[in-house]
């Protein structure tokens, strides 16, 4: 049973720049969130989608954006990048209905903005 | 609003028992996560209450009471393997965002 996984893994970019994270479920989960996790703090909600469509929002600007496929599977677009969004990005899912809609959160990519 | 306490830092020694406090202000209540973080890693699920009462499980105890806003995560017979970070969470709404404290960071020393 395949966990939640995303990719890359690291990645570094230019302030200006724009970048695309990628998030595969958890096998059977209906459901995407998106963290982030700045050093030595909690995540932080950016925004989670199901059917295909973002249904909450966090605290940030539109400059970040996402989509959710047919399959499942979820993209983080950030545009215009920032110092300040260097941080681990993690995606967790999670399945509509289940126990306290646990989520399932995968190993995260680690983005450093130069 | 939502708002979740939680100490910055603890140290325990090995074999011992540590006690991780967390308190929160919610504007309603959908149960109390606990996930275990090591550096560099996903946090992975180690509770969920929703009733108040001790749930134990294995090594793990987590407390709840929701008159009080309070919960605490209890790990007995500390291993060097359980330093980590420990998150507490609360969902805003059912099947939504979760809130995250800013974590504990446990160092066991030997």
């Amino acid at each position: 049973d395949a966990g939640v996984t995303q990719s890359p893994t690291h990645l570094i970019k230019t302030r200006g720049q724009q970048v695309t994270l990628r998030c595969s479920p958890k096998s059977g989960h209906d459901t995407v969130s998106w963290y982030q996790q700045a050093l030595g703090q909690g995540p932080q909600f950016i925004f989670q989608y199901y059917e295909e469509e973002e249904r909450q929002r966090g605290n940030f600007p539109d400059r970040f954006s996402g989509h959710q496929f047919p399959n499942y599977s979820s993209e983080l677009n950030v545009n215009a990048l920032l110092l300040g969004d260097s941080a681990l990005y993690l995606c967790a899912s999670s399945l509509v209905g289940s126990p306290g809609d646990e989520q399932y959160f995968g190993p995260g990519t680690r983005l450093t903005v130069t | 609003g939502q708002n979740i306490d939680q100490p910055t830092e603890m140290t325990a020694t090995e074999g011992a028992i540590v006690q991780i406090n967390c308190t929160y202000q919610t504007s309603g209540f959908n149960g109390l996560f606990w996930y275990q973080q090591h550096a560099g890693e996903a946090p992975t699920f180690l509770s969920y209450n929703v009733l108040d009462g001790l749930e134990e499980k294995g090594r793990f105890s987590s407390f709840l009471s929701r008159s009080k806003g309070y919960s605490y995560l209890l790990l007995k017979e500390l291993q060097m393997k359980d330093s980590a970070s420990y998150l507490c969470a609360v969902p805003y709404n059912q099947g939504g965002k979760l809130i995250f404290g800013q974590g504990t960071e446990l160092s066991v020393k030997p």
